[in-house]
Parts: structure tokens; C-alpha cells; sequence
């Protein structure tokens, strides 16, 4: 398996313009994350899916942001409009969980650096 | 407010040597420990879990102890390589229910010098 994708890498863009991230999770897998890295605030849970649907977004910061998943294989993170203080790692991860057995382990992505002047 | 804290930023340790990663929680929900590594430029990746069924588990050269009581978690790696140079994630999650989420801790980088 190719392990959850993200697109782009790297990201560099004007204040007020519009970001779009995008993951493909691991086949299979039913829990999809977002997570924002900073060096103030470290890794910081934005958003989870189940089956497609959202379950938490408590931790998406403003409504500039927003987070969607169409299908079990596409997921946008969208910031719009974007601000310097938006500039971090975003990262996208998946799993999936084994009824009765045990608890899950999240596979990240390599993450989306996003550079917001 | 944070519930799963790494109070040490960075630790260098010589290889060959024991290398000792601390966490520390707050949340006596949660009930299921992760330790996770990350390299540069990639996302971090799952080393090792425990359940607060258990007070240890080990995976050849990594042991993760938990102390309920202290609401302390640590990482041993022992012997420590230069490629265990990296940074050091602890997580917890409160299981209970339909609830999956992780709260990470800061992080420790950990640097095993040859």
C-alpha cells in the first residue's frame, strides 16, 4: 500500500487567498485525521471522520476553516481566506479500528507545509 | 491546557547507551498510550502502544512503562542507535465510546550521537 497521500508538499501563498489540502487515506481504512503541527501549539487534532462523516471538528480554529470528505478515498482541508498565523504543517492521517480487540493506530501522511506571507 | 506534556524539549544520549523519553497526562479518562517517531520532512509513525490494563510493554529494543498512579508514561531504548535520532511523540486517547481521538504531547528529539 502507498500509505496515505497528501498533495501538495509543500504550499506557499499570499495572505487572503484560498488553500486547498488533500488527502487520500489508506485503502480500507475508516477514520480519517487532520492535525495542524506548530512549534507553539505541537500537533493539534483539527478534525476526524468516520465513514465519510464528520464526528469532531472542535478543534478547527476559525470558520475560515473547513474540512470535507466526498468519499472513502478524498479529503480536503480548506482555509479560505488564508492568514500568516495559518502557516504550519498540516498533517492528514488514517486507521481503522478492530471491534473487540484493541484500540487504533493512526498513519500519517507526510504532511502539507504550508507558508502563508 | 495540556493534557499529555513531554517537559523535555530535546535529549542527547551516546549510542550504545539507554535512552529514557518521559511523558506526563493530566486526563484520568485516558487508557491507551502511543509513542510515536518522526523524521524530518515526514509524519510521525506509530512505535509502540499500552493499554492502562498493563503497566509495561516491550518491542525489542523499545519498552514503554505506565504509571497510573503518577499519570507517567516513559520510552526506553535501549541499546540507542544514531538512526533512533528523531523526534519522540507521546499520545494518549480516552477509548471509551466512539471517541478516537489523540492528544499529542510537544514532542522530544531525541539525538543519539555515534
Amino acid at each position: 500500500d502507498a500509505g496515505v497521500i497528501q498533495s501538495p508538499r509543500h504550499e506557499v501563498t499570499e495572505m487572503g487567498q484560498e488553500v486547498t489540502l488533500r488527502c487520500k487515506p489508506i485503502s480500507g481504512h475508516d477514520y480519517l485525521f487532520w492535525y495542524r503541527q506548530t512549534m507553539m501549539r505541537g500537533l493539534e487534532l483539527l478534525i476526524y471522520f468516520n465513514n465519510n462523516v464528520p464526528i469532531d471538528d472542535s478543534g478547527m480554529p476559525e470558520d475560515r476553516f473547513s474540512a470535507k470528505m466526498p468519499n472513502a478515498s478524498f479529503s480536503t482541508l480548506k482555509i479560505q481566506p488564508s492568514e500568516p498565523r495559518d502557516s504550519a504543517v498540516y498533517f492528514c492521517a488514517s486507521s481503522w479500528v478492530l471491534a473487540g480487540v484493541g484500540k487504533e493506530t493512526q498513519y500519517f501522511g507526510p504532511g502539507t507545509r504550508l507558508l502563508v506571507l | 491546557d495540556q493534557q499529555v506534556k513531554q517537559n523535555s524539549p530535546s535529549l542527547s544520549v551516546q549510542e550504545g547507551r539507554i535512552s529514557i523519553l518521559n511523558c506526563d497526562y493530566t486526563n484520568s479518562m485516558f487508557d491507551y498510550f502511543l509513542w510515536y517517531k518522526k523524521y524530518p520532512a515526514e509524519g510521525p509513525t506509530f512505535l509502540i502502544s499500552i493499554s492502562s490494563i498493563k503497566d509495561k510493554n516491550e518491542d525489542g529494543r523499545f519498552t514503554v512503562f505506565l504509571n497510573k498512579s503518577a499519570k507517567h508514561l516513559s520510552l526506553h531504548i535501549v541499546p540507542s542507535q544514531p538512526g533512533d535520532s528523531a523526534v519522540y511523540f507521546c499520545a494518549a486517547s480516552d477509548s471509551g465510546g466512539s471517541n478516537y481521538k489523540l492528544t499529542f504531547g510537544k514532542g522530544t528529539l531525541l539525538t543519539v550521537n555515534p
